[in-house]
């Protein structure tokens, strides 16, 4: 199906792990980003990508590492989850020769850690 | 670096009263401004966008949004509410290198 979709939708895991998150997006659009969802802080921009293998750090990088060998994934990996990480993690795309800067978002990952 | 501001986390009107949701940016050049809408357990879905083709911005679901660069503001609006409004709404401003800001947020609740 044609759009942006997340994998998984819900994700447990424990201290220490390390997880993946996966953003596949079937529009070929130039653009991604991976951004948090937190009570009270609305959305936060983790990393970016303007190309396969251009990223580029957002407001809250720490603890997260990005990679992007094809321009329809992006995936985000939590290196050794911490509790600060649970939250719910959107994955967004755009092509900005539309010259607008709109967004497309998935559905969302909501990630706890214990 | 960008900002943008959201008067109100939470706002409650009645079905059928106006809705006003605040939206204020501050962009030392003409920007790119979205309303998005999330509805619960959803990602995020485009409600409408400035793009400096016109001041007033009409969008899905019966919202509009006006662009007034003195007052640096992007206020959302609705003239009557329907319960099915009730969401979470997000103000957000373009940046040069292809991102959004993004406010935290108004969550709109109607009450029947």
């Amino acid at each position: 199906d044609a759009g942006i979709t997340q994998s998984p939708r819900y994700k447990i895991t424990e201290t220490g792990r390390q997880v993946t998150l996966m953003c596949h997006q079937t529009w070929s659009h130039s653009y991604m980003f991976w951004y948090r969802q937190d009570l009270g802080h609305g959305l936060r921009l983790i990393y970016y990508s303007a190309a396969a293998d251009i990223t580029d750090k957002g407001e809250v990088p720490d603890g997260y590492v990005v990679s992007r060998s094809k321009t329809e994934n992006f995936p985000l990996t939590l290196e050794s989850a911490t509790r600060s990480q649970t939250s719910v993690y959107f994955c967004a795309s755009s092509d900005l020769r539309e010259g607008t800067y709109e967004q497309y978002f998935g559905p969302g990952t909501r990630l706890t850690v214990t | 670096a960008q900002s943008v501001t959201q008067l109100g986390s939470h706002v409650s009107v009645s079905e059928g009263a106006l809705v006003l949701l605040r939206c204020n940016y501050s962009s030392s050049v003409p920007p790119y401004l979205f309303w998005y809408v999330q509805y619960p357990n959803q990602g995020l879905q485009l409600l409408l966008k400035y793009t400096s083709a016109a001041t007033l911005v009409k969008g899905i679901n019966g919202f509009e949004a006006e662009f007034k660069k003195s007052e640096t503001s992007f206020h959302l609006t609705k003239p009557s509410a329907h319960m099915s409004d009730a969401a979470e709404y997000f103000c957000a401003v373009s940046e040069s290198q292809g991102n959004l800001i993004f406010g935290k947020g108004t969550k709109l609740s109607v009450k029947p």
